[in-house]
């Protein structure tokens, strides 16, 4: 099992540019989240899917799309970036037991 | 709204015993998980406890007091590896976690 994986790992935006960062787990897990990480401070929820075809926002979801087509995967839209969504960006997954599983991180800046 | 309070920092030695507290005010709380994050890294998970009481795991145990809104994560035999960020994060309905702003140990020889 591959677990969470993240593309890309980094990447340099200019401001107003959009991007998708992609998400896709292999547990089958229903439960899918988006955070953002700011330097030296926790993890922000951004969105969340509780299964496919069904997403919901977190606490920061403004500036930010999902999509849930799959079970699988789970992306994540930057549509007109800004410097202030200059972050590291952790997708996870949960099981049945309420343990979050990972991607290694989008590192995004935005010049 | 949701908060949680923890320490910023902590500095321990090898071989001691440290713990790291949480506090919380939230509706809907369902438990609370501990995640550890190295420099870097992803967080990876610790521990839930949705029950008042001790949960123990290897060298590491987490304490629930739900009553007092509080928790605390509990650090045995420090090792080097063990320096890290530790971070609480409140379980809500509908699998929403909310973090902690973390708290960032350091192990010394």
């Amino acid at each position: 099992n591959a677990g969470v994986t993240q593309t890309p790992k980094f990447q340099v935006l200019k401001t107003g540019q959009s991007m998708t960062l992609q998400c896709a787990q292999d547990m089958n897990h229903e439960y899918m989240s988006w955070y953002r990480q700011d330097p030296g401070m926790g993890l922000r929820l951004i969105h969340y899917s509780v299964g496919a075809g069904i997403t919901d926002q977190g606490e920061v979801p403004n500036g930010y799309n999902v999509s849930r087509s799959t079970t699988e995967d789970f992306p994540l839209r930057l549509l007109s970036a800004a410097p202030s969504q200059t972050s590291v960006y952790f997708c996870a997954s949960t099981d049945s037991y309420n343990e979050q599983f990972f991607g290694p991180g989008t590192r995004l800046t935005v010049l | 709204g949701q908060s949680l309070e923890q320490p910023s920092e902590v500095t321990a030695v090898e071989g001691a015993i440290v713990q790291i507290n949480c506090t919380y005010q939230t509706s809907g709380f369902y438990g609370l998980s501990w995640y550890q994050q190295h420099d870097g890294g992803a967080p990876t998970f610790l521990s839930y406890n949705a029950l008042d009481g001790l949960e123990e795991t290897g060298r590491f145990s987490s304490f629930l007091s739900r009553s007092d809104s509080y928790g605390y994560l509990l650090l045995q035999e420090l090792q080097m590896k063990d320096s890290a960020s530790y971070f609480c994060a409140v379980r809500r309905a509908g699998n929403m976690l909310t973090f902690g702003g973390g708290t960032r140990l350091m192990v010394k020889p």
